[in-house]
C-alpha cells in the first residue's frame, strides 16, 4: 500500500484559497488518488479523485502532476465551515477498499 | 438515494461485554468495510466484507469480527472489551467491484463506543 505525507496543520482566512499537498513517492500504476474531509465526530466525507493532470468538481481541485508522486488538493475562497482534517489516501482499482489514511492535515479557518 | 446509515450512534458498555454494530449500505454497494477511529491511532482499517465473505483482514485481535448478510448488510463484533477499544467505529460502503472507474468509498457516520 502506498503510504502518504501531508502537512499535520495548516491556517488560512475565510475567502482565502487554500492549498494542501499530498506526498505519495511510492505510488503504483493502477493507484488513484483520493480526499475526504472529516469534522470532529463524523465519518470521512468525499471530496474529489482523481488519476492524472486535472480534476474539478464543484468544491474543490485536484492538481497531480506527471509523476504523480504528490498531489495538490485546492479549496477555493475557504469559509469557517471548512475547518477539518482532510486525508489524503492511494489505492488501486482492484484494492478491495483496503485504504491507508495518513495522519491527515488540520485545517483551521479563521475569520 | 440514502447514504450509509449506522447504528446504534453512541454506546456505552463496561469491560468485559460485548457490543455489536450495525452498517447498511448504500443501495446496490455489495461491499461494506470497517475502521476504527482513535486519537492515537487515527484511521485504521479493520475488515472489508464483499458478497457475505470477508475479502480482506487489518491487523486486530479476534475479538473483533464480523458478518455480511444477503443485503449486503453488516455488522461488527467485539467481544470481551477492553477500555482500548473505545472509539468511533465507521463503516465504508462500496459497488466492490473493480472496473474502469474508482470504487470509491462513502462513510456512515460512525458509532461512539465508549467502554468504562
Amino acid at each position: 500500500l502506498a503510504k502518504t505525507t501531508q502537512p499535520i496543520s495548516m491556517d488560512s482566512y475565510e475567502g482565502q484559497e487554500v492549498n494542501i499537498t499530498c506526498s505519495h513517492n511510492n505510488i503504483a500504476t493502477n493507484d488513484y488518488i483520493t480526499w475526504y474531509q472529516q469534522f470532529p465526530s463524523q465519518g470521512p466525507r468525499f471530496i474529489i479523485q482523481g488519476y492524472k493532470t486535472k480534476v474539478t468538481n464543484e468544491v474543490a481541485s485536484l492538481f497531480i502532476p506527471a509523476d504523480r508522486k504528490s498531489s495538490t488538493l485546492s479549496l477555493p475562497r475557504v469559509s469557517l465551515s471548512d475547518t477539518a482534517v482532510y486525508y489524503c489516501l492511494v489505492g488501486a482499482l482492484y484494492n478491495f477498499n483496503k485504504f491507508y489514511f495518513g495522519s491527515g492535515t488540520k485545517l483551521n479557518v479563521k475569520p | 438515494k440514502a447514504g450509509v446509515t449506522q447504528t446504534p450512534r453512541y454506546l456505552i458498555k463496561t469491560r468485559g461485554q460485548q457490543v455489536t454494530l450495525s452498517c447498511s449500505p448504500i443501495s446496490g454497494h455489495r461491499s461494506v468495510s470497517w475502521y476504527q477511529q482513535t486519537p492515537g491511532q487515527g484511521l485504521q482499517f479493520l475488515f472489508e466484507y464483499f458478497s457475505e465473505t470477508q475479502r480482506n483482514k487489518g491487523n486486530f485481535p479476534g475479538r473483533f469480527s464480523g458478518r455480511q448478510f444477503s443485503n449486503s448488510r453488516s455488522e461488527m463484533n467485539v467481544s470481551t472489551l477492553e477500555l482500548g477499544d473505545s472509539a468511533l467505529y465507521l463503516c465504508a460502503s462500496s459497488t466492490g467491484l473493480a472496473g474502469a472507474s474508482p470504487d470509491t468509498q462513502y462513510f456512515g457516520p460512525g458509532t461512539r463506543l465508549t467502554v468504562l
